[in-house]
């Protein structure tokens, strides 16, 4: 597709379920990052994915998250034994990696809500 | 570690007058790039402005510029002539190889 894509848009679960979420970046893309935003609040970082470099995981919050990313195609993010305060939207982006400009193009977000 | 600081939690404006959102940045390298992101309520972020910190001029994109300090590490973005639809999250954001950091953002409300 043209854009970031990621799914499912929408996602409520109950606490203590495991939970899946897919990004499809830009073609071409070799840098994958994903975010975290709570209600009202700003970005925070989770984790990078640069080509074949190992990934930059020092923002996930606890060992419950976890991600995957095969060449330079989708990721998936997983969060394992829901909480509330797992209750965010998650959003995907992508970007040429360096020497190209880095502009990060986003997804949707998938809205997660654990009840 | 980079860090993005926006010091302005909630701006108002009314529509056609100029406002500025202030960033500042912490970093000790010498080659990276600042971005401004806009996210409206439907929460798809957009790319409002770019710069390269080796570029001396300050980017330009229709109504919106910025004013980089590099010695300062200072990027504030001007918009000029606001509009209804600028009313959005705006958020600052560094990127020098590593992670794409980005400031905890600026509400900013146009009034009519």
């Amino acid at each position: 597709g043209a854009g970031v894509s990621q799914s499912p848009s929408n996602k409520v679960t109950e606490k203590g379920k495991d939970v899946e979420l897919r990004c499809d970046p830009i073609s071409g893309h070799t840098a994958l990052y994903w975010y975290r935003q709570r209600l009202g609040q700003g970005l925070e970082f989770l984790i990078y994915f640069q080509g074949n470099s190992a990934p930059d995981k020092s923002g996930l919050p606890s060992d419950r998250f976890s991600a995957e990313r095969t060449g330079e195609s989708v990721s998936t993010l997983t969060i394992q034994r829901t909480q509330q305060e797992d209750s965010a939207v998650y959003l995907c982006a992508s970007s040429l990696g360096l020497p190209g400009i880095p502009e990060a193009f986003f997804g949707q977000g998938t809205r997660l809500t654990v009840v | 570690a980079q860090t993005v600081t926006q010091s302005q939690p909630e701006m108002s404006v009314q529509e056609a007058e100029t406002v500025t959102l202030s960033c500042t940045y912490d970093t000790s390298e010498n080659n990276y790039y600042l971005f401004w992101y806009k996210q409206p309520p439907s929460r798809q972020m957009i790319l409002v402005i770019r710069q390269e910190a080796y570029k001396q001029q300050n980017a330009t994109e229709n109504r919106f510029s910025v004013n980089f300090q590099k010695a300062a590490k200072s990027f504030s973005l001007k918009i000029s002539d606001s509009q209804l639809g600028d009313t959005a999250m705006y958020f600052c954001a560094f990127f020098s190889g590593y992670a794409l950091n980005f400031g905890k953002g600026t509400s900013l409300l146009v009034t009519p």
